[in-house]
């Protein structure tokens, strides 16, 4: 049973518009969820993060928004640069801090 | 430069052949981990490890060993009872493992079986 889900496989915007990436959790317990930028042959780096406390944290142009009683967090990257194509990967962690990762959406901005 | 390194970044094993990826950390954390990775999946958990000497099974440890005898060292060993070994293998390290850990990943190792 995966506990964590991107249900979209790929998504792919304009540049200049806004991308909106999606991730949604099973286990009501995750209390930190995290999400990934990952490049081919690479490891993920780490881009944004937010508690479950809260319910939007804002970073430059990416801003993690969190809906517990759907149980579900977006990430959205406004305005959408060529640069930020990449695979990202939605993560959720419990107070052992290991992370569950979901399958990832691979992210297209076309110029 | 602070950071993980992985080595090789290709390897490749024989079949009935055991094969260690290298990962060293010099951003002194505690906890370190090691992830798998299919094509089209997500990152699955394989071993993970909170302190040296200490180390914890994650979601698919079978056919794998690890071991933290240093701070900054974590080297997973593929054992030949792995059967499908072919995947891309991603090191992490964290300050340490609490709720709000943000977790900081190596180049990878990408295992070919021959």
């Amino acid at each position: 049973d995966q506990q964590v889900k991107q249900n979209s496989p790929s998504l792919s915007v304009q540049e200049g518009r806004i991308s909106i990436l999606n991730c949604d959790y099973t286990n009501s317990m995750f209390d930190y969820f995290l999400w990934y930028k990952k490049y081919p042959a690479e490891g993920p780096t780490f881009l944004i993060s937010i508690s479950s406390i809260k319910d939007k944290n804002e970073d430059g142009r990416f801003t993690v928004f969190l809906n517990k009683s759907a149980k579900h967090l977006s990430l959205h990257i406004v305005p959408s640069q060529p640069g930020d194509s990449a695979v990202y990967f939605c993560a959720a962690s419990l107070n052992a801090g290991k992370s569950t990762f979901g399958d990832g959406t691979t992210l297209t901005v076309k110029p | 430069d602070g950071g993980i390194t992985q080595s090789p970044k290709y390897l490749f094993r024989k079949e009935g052949q055991n094969v260690t990826l290298s990962c060293e950390q010099n951003l002194n954390h505690d906890a370190m981990y090691w992830y798998r990775q299919d094509p089209g999946q997500g990152l699955r958990l394989i071993y993970y490890s909170q302190i040296v000497n200490d180390f914890q099974k994650g979601d698919i440890a079978e056919g794998y060993s690890v071991s933290r005898e240093k701070k900054e060292s974590f080297p997973l060993t593929v054992t030949s009872a792995q059967k499908n070994p072919t995947a891309f293998y991603l090191c992490a390290s964290s300050i340490a493992v609490t709720t709000q850990e943000t977790q900081y990943f190596g180049p990878g190792t990408r295992l070919l079986v021959l």
